[in-house]
């Protein structure tokens, strides 16, 4: 158990619409970062926030956006969600944006887009 | 853009040592390697992190040359629960993001 906890764990969504992923934090970390697995490979950084701020971002388009709130925890949300959107999202909380520490990763979001 | 790779895949026996090592030429100046293992349908799990040099814990060594541009990790013994797929993670140098590397899946025999 890491601490970190992702909702809802699958879902499935149709190509257009829009999905929000949640991700709640381990207690006392500031930092979250997300990353898009597709089946069989490695996940891709998608961006990091640090005390409710971008503070990184991965070769994403715009329609990926997200959202940190003041207790830390923090939301992934894709517009006109596409075929290939199709992955499991994770995402991992951390101390101090993650570069000298530990990323803590939680189980995943499975999105699937028909 | 500098990939940071790893070998696609790699068998052993129990009670063997591992090797996995990761290239990372473009690596931040200041940032760690971590690397962390990976079983299907979860999160990634933490197994040891490093600057330069060599560090130890209970489950693994990770040794880093002095350029920093490529790591390895070490597992001393593995055991059938070790068939995992592992990654390193790295931040980019001048930019703010962190990269994975292209994963090894080992696989344990008996």
């Amino acid at each position: 158990e890491t601490g970190v906890t992702q909702s809802p764990t699958h879902l499935i969504k149709t190509r257009g619409q829009q999905v929000t992923l949640r991700c709640s934090s381990q207690s006392g970390h500031n930092t979250v970062s997300w990353y898009q697995q597709a089946l069989g490979q490695g996940p891709q950084f998608i961006f990091q926030y640090y005390r409710e701020e971008e503070n990184g971002r991965g070769n994403f388009p715009p329609r990926f956006s997200g959202l940190q709130f003041p207790n830390y925890s923090s939301e992934l949300n894709v517009n006109a969600l596409e075929l290939d959107d199709s992955a499991l999202y994770l995402c991992a909380s951390s101390l101090d944006r993650g570069k000298s520490g530990e990323l803590f990763f939680g189980e995943g979001s499975r999105l699937t887009v028909l | 853009l500098a990939k940071t790779t790893q070998p696609i895949s790699m068998d052993s026996y129990e009670g063997q040592e591992v090797n996995i090592t990761c290239s990372h030429n473009n690596i931040a100046t200041n940032d760690y390697i971590t690397w962390y293992q990976q079983f299907p349908s979860q999160g990634p799990r933490f197994i040891i992190q490093g600057y330069k040099t060599k560090v130890t814990n209970e489950v693994a060594s990770l040794f880093i040359p002095a350029d920093r541009k490529s790591s390895t990790l070490s597992l001393p013994r593995v055991s059938l629960s070790d068939t995992a797929v592992y990654y390193c993670l790295v931040g980019e140098r001048n930019t703010d993001k962190l990269i994975f590397g292209t994963g090894t899946r080992l696989q344990v025999f008996p």
